[in-house]
C-alpha cells in the first residue's frame, strides 16, 4: 500500500474488555514500532520488530499488553482487560534499514 | 538512552523563518540528529535528520552544532500548515539486538500566526 495503515481509527471498549489494533506497514519494510500518545503527550515506545528477530518488548507498560507480527507483515497489539488509563492513540510506524520512520494516524482507544 | 530538551511551545508569524532549537548534551559520536512533525490527528513525519554537517531538504534546514550538543530546525518560510508539534530525537547506531529505538519527547508545539 501506499503508507501504514492502521485499524480500526477508532475503537471504544468497555473495561475489563480486550481489543487488538491492527497495523499494515509499508510493503517490504522489515522494522516495525508501537507507540502510545496520551492526551497532550509525546510519544511513548511500546514495541519493535525487526526481521525475524526477537521484538524488543521494552517498552510494554503490563503483562496485559502483547504484540505479535505475523509473516513479518501485519501487526496487532492487544490489549486484554483494558483500563482506563488505556485511553489514547496508539501509533505504528514502519521503516526499511536506516530509512525514516513512515507512521500511520493511529488508533484512538477510548475506554469507557 | 540519550535525552532532547525542547520548548514546550513557540510562536512565529506566517512567512517569516522559525528557528526550533534542541539541545542534547548527551549525544554520542553515533547518533544521528532526527527531527519528526506532527500534524493536528495525523501520526508524525519525517522533516529531516543529520549527523555533524548541516543539511537542506525541500521541507527545512538542520544547523547542527560543532560540538553536536544543540541544533536547530529551520522553517524558511512559516505557513499556517506548518503549525504542528515539532519532535527532536536522537538515533543511534544499530545495536547487535538490531534495535533502533526512537525516543520521542514532548516536542515544540509551533503556532503560526496569520
Amino acid at each position: 500500500g501506499a503508507g501504514v495503515s492502521q485499524s480500526p481509527s477508532n475503537k471504544v471498549t468497555e473495561k475489563g474488555k480486550d481489543v487488538e489494533l491492527r497495523c499494515d506497514p509499508i510493503s517490504g519494510h522489515t522494522a516495525l514500532y508501537w507507540y502510545r500518545q496520551s492526551l497532550g503527550q509525546g510519544l511513548e515506545f511500546l514495541i519493535y520488530f525487526q526481521g525475524n528477530s526477537a521484538p524488543d518488548k521494552s517498552g510494554l507498560p503490563s503483562d496485559r499488553f502483547s504484540a505479535e507480527r505475523t509473516g513479518g507483515s501485519v501487526s496487532t497489539l492487544t490489549i486484554q482487560r483494558t483500563q482506563q488509563e488505556d485511553s489514547a492513540v496508539y501509533l505504528c510506524a514502519s521503516s526499511l534499514g536506516t530509512t525514516p520512520l513512515h507512521f500511520g494516524n493511529g488508533t484512538r482507544l477510548t475506554v469507557t | 538512552d540519550a535525552k532532547t530538551t525542547q520548548p514546550n511551545s513557540m510562536e512565529s508569524n506566517e512567512e517569516e523563518p522559525v528557528h526550533l532549537p534542541c539541545n542534547h548534551s548527551t549525544i554520542s559520536g553515533t547518533d544521528y540528529i532526527h527531527w519528526y512533525r506532527q500534524l493536528p490527528s495525523q501520526g508524525p513525519e519525517y522533516v529531516i535528520h543529520g549527523l555533524t554537517s548541516n543539511v537542506n531538504n525541500r521541507m527545512a534546514s538542520l544547523a547542527i552544532a560543532e560540538d553536536r550538543k544543540s541544533s536547530t530546525l529551520i522553517l524558511h518560510r512559516a505557513t499556517l500548515r506548518d503549525a504542528a508539534v515539532y519532535y527532536c530525537i536522537l538515533r543511534g547506531l544499530l545495536t547487535t539486538s538490531g534495535t533502533y529505538k526512537y525516543i520521542f519527547g514532548t516536542g515544540t508545539r509551533l503556532k503560526v500566526l496569520a
